[in-house]
């Protein structure tokens, strides 16, 4: 079957940085996509990562690793408003979505 | 660029009526949309894939007669909830993707369903 792995809730401190880890075994491979979702609201696109290596988009960074079916988010500089839902989704052999459920990310003052 | 809206942003409905709710393209052409439902808590679930003109694709266990899907143009597709009932209460949204099959898909900001 399909899967994606992802922790579900993760605790960070304002200012600094955290790695939230998506692992995947699906029916082939298309790309990876990372999501941010705040509470009560739809997702907004962060990336998108095909090949191996690290893209860089501001603060956040997301990183792929097709060998090891393993991807990372990471978030540089904490703010409060980066308190939100981020989710890992993987465009299969047939180009379906598959979401991975999402970590919680509390950022504390 | 890449704004997809939905109407309205939320609804409060009596059991038995049927509920439309309308997601938009605003900047791009959507060849494709989609459909999905999340429940507190809970990850999205795709309802159904859409594409302009033809009938849309519903996920196994989604009922195509109670989720009426129209994709009547290339920025407009409309998600009927008909006869609706208190467990169809959810957070409806639609997503839109420009181009191929590997393009971003972009979300509209969801509609509250409550059914009473």
């Amino acid at each position: 079957g399909q899967n994606i792995d992802q922790p579900t809730e993760m605790t960070a401190t304002e200012g600094a940085i955290v790695q939230i880890n998506c692992t995947y075994q699906t029916s082939g491979f298309n790309g990876l996509f990372w999501y941010q979702q705040h509470a009560g609201e739809a997702p907004t696109f962060l990336s998108y990562n095909v090949l191996d290596g690290l893209e860089e988009k501001g603060r956040f960074s997301s990183f792929l690793s097709r060998s090891k079916g393993y991807s990372y988010l990471l978030l540089k500089e904490l703010q409060m408003k980066d308190s939100a839902s981020y989710l890992c989704a993987v465009l299969d052999s047939n180009y379906q979505l598959i979401w991975g459920a999402g970590t919680k990310l509390i950022i504390k003052p | 660029g890449a704004v997809v809206s939905q109407h309205p942003s939320w609804v409060i409905c009596k059991s038995g009526t049927s509920v439309k709710i309308e997601c938009r393209s605003l900047d791009f052409q959507a060849t494709t949309m989609f459909w999905y439902r999340q429940f507190p808590k809970q990850s999205l679930m795709l309802m159904a894939t859409s594409n302009e003109g033809s009938k849309a694709t519903y996920e196994q266990g989604v009922e195509k007669d109670k989720f009426l899907i129209n994709h009547a143009s290339l920025t407009l597709s409309t998600l009927t909830v008909t006869s609706a009932h208190p467990e169809d209460s959810s957070f409806y949204i639609c997503s839109a993707r420009a181009g191929g099959e590997a393009d971003t898909q972009y979300f509209g900001p969801g509609t509250r369903l409550t059914v009473l």
